[in-house]
């Protein structure tokens, strides 16, 4: 599994855009990126996936350039509600993998501030 | 409502007690997690079972006791904890073992006190 780094933390206002950028310089052919979101006491939630260009969803962006060393995840216009940790995940276990499992870093406090 | 329910929601057990942690979820997944999360700390994956066997053991003490009596259910046996395994347990399940192209389902966790 490809190794991740992401900011420990990062603060923002409400009505502002948000881009969490993550490193994974070790990414292989077969990876794919996932971001997750988890609020305080609760399970993470999967946010976005991708594997190369931009990906766009309902709640969010994600924008990966063409060597794939790093991702951004872009919240457009936060709100106080988006204050939770951000994980972002790279690996490929394949279908069938006895090994599949999936690992979480210590993610990017984001916290929205009115 | 991600259609992994864990119960009970919190937990406050003596470290003689004998207790257990239920999941279930009816996504029709195969692959089913245990992973335990401690104050400030990054989630730890305990255990994984697909199609009810267990496929990984990460070096969790014996006093965690997984069992996937079918791929709907999955418990976690608690017996003689120490203070130190107080934390917020998480389940999860995805449609087969995780790459990370199958997007994973998490409970709302069980928080555990031990005392």
């Amino acid at each position: 599994l490809a190794k991740t780094t992401q900011p420990i933390s990062m603060d923002s206002y409400e009505g502002q855009e948000v881009n969490i950028t993550c490193s994974h310089n070790n990414i292989a052919t077969n990876d794919y990126i996932t971001w997750y979101q988890q609020f305080p006491s609760q399970g993470p939630r999967f946010i976005i996936q991708g594997y190369k260009t931009k990906v766009t969803n309902e709640v969010a962006s994600l924008f990966i350039p063409a060597d794939r060393k790093s991702s951004t995840l872009s919240l457009p216009r936060v709100s106080l509600s988006d204050t939770a940790v951000y994980y972002c995940l790279v690996g490929d276990m394949g279908r069938g993998s006895t090994l599949g499992r999936l690992y979480f870093g210590r993610g990017t406090q984001l916290t929205v501030w009115p | 409502e991600t259609g992994v329910t864990q119960t009970p929601r919190h937990l406050v057990m003596g470290m003689t007690n004998k207790k257990s942690l239920k999941c279930e979820q009816h996504l029709g997944h195969n692959a089913m997690y245990w992973y335990k999360q401690s104050a400030k700390k990054p989630l730890e994956l305990m255990f994984v079972y697909s199609l009810e066997e267990r496929v990984e053991n990460n070096s969790v003490p014996s006093r965690f006791s997984p069992e996937c009596p079918n791929s709907s259910h999955l418990f976690l046996h608690l017996h003689t904890l120490q203070p130190e395994d107080s934390a917020l347990y998480l389940c999860a399940s995805s449609q087969d073992l995780a790459a990370s192209s199958t997007e994973a389902f998490f409970g709302q966790g069980t928080r555990l006190t031990v005392v």
